[in-house]
């Protein structure tokens, strides 16, 4: 059991910031962790970073170090992922995914960066 | 980090072919696997977990095995719905990693 639902689509400017939000909901939030994954127009899934729900634990990905936070709110069981400085190449779909093991996923959010 | 070596890169088969997909590890990963599929606009769904365990409401014509650097996902007997990419996970060690995904096509 266990659902995750994310944000709507954002349309962003180079150099600006983006937060996307995933509400967790069926389960026992902080018994979790919570993943970030994106996939790029036509390309394969690369992972971004993990934090735990129990005591906001991270790990991120060298790809994203620097430029990506990732945070939850027990009392909404929601995580969320900033991604600053964005560029072009950050043009994806954001996918949110419970457990190391990634078991339940949430249904995607797509980022554009364009000018 | 652990590389994850996925092949093939896409594969063309027919409906009631047997279809075998590997991911090579470039270390030990004891058991720490999954399989996923994914449909094109859709988020991926988990098939095999702990490499030889079937996710509750995947059809049985779905089979992972392996252990330690060698991992396979077979599909018995293929079936229209079948047609997605398929991504193998290890989740044993940060960085987490996915193999480069295999596009199963009707041939």
């Amino acid at each position: 059991q266990g659902q995750l639902v994310q944000s709507g689509a954002e349309v962003m400017q180079p150099g600006a910031s983006v937060k996307v939000s995933c509400k967790a909901s069926g389960y026992t939030f902080t018994s979790y962790g919570i993943n970030w994954v994106r996939q790029a127009p036509g390309q394969g899934l690369e992972w971004m970073g993990w934090i735990s729900a129990y005591n906001g634990y991270t790990n991120y990905a060298q790809n994203f170090q620097g430029r990506v936070t990732m945070t939850t709110d027990t009392s909404t069981t929601t995580a969320f992922m900033e991604l600053r400085s964005l560029r072009s190449d950050d043009t994806a779909v954001y996918y949110c995914a419970r457990d190391v093991s990634m078991d339940v996923w949430g249904q995607g959010t797509t980022v554009t960066v364009s000018s | 980090d652990i590389q994850m070596t996925q092949s093939p890169s896409s594969l063309s088969a027919s409906v009631g072919d047997r279809v075998t997909i590997t991911c090579r590890a470039s270390q030990g990963i004891r058991n720490d696997l999954g399989w996923y599929q994914q449909k094109p606009g859709k988020a991926p769904k988990r098939l095999i977990y702990a490499t030889s365990s079937l996710q509750s409401g995947v059809p049985s014509r779905f089979r992972g095995s392996g252990s330690g650097t060698e991992f396979t996902l077979t599909i018995s007997s293929l079936q229209p719905e079948d047609f997605a990419t398929y991504y193998c996970l290890q989740h044993n060690t940060f960085p987490l990693t996915f193999g480069g995904g295999t596009k199963v096509e009707i041939k």
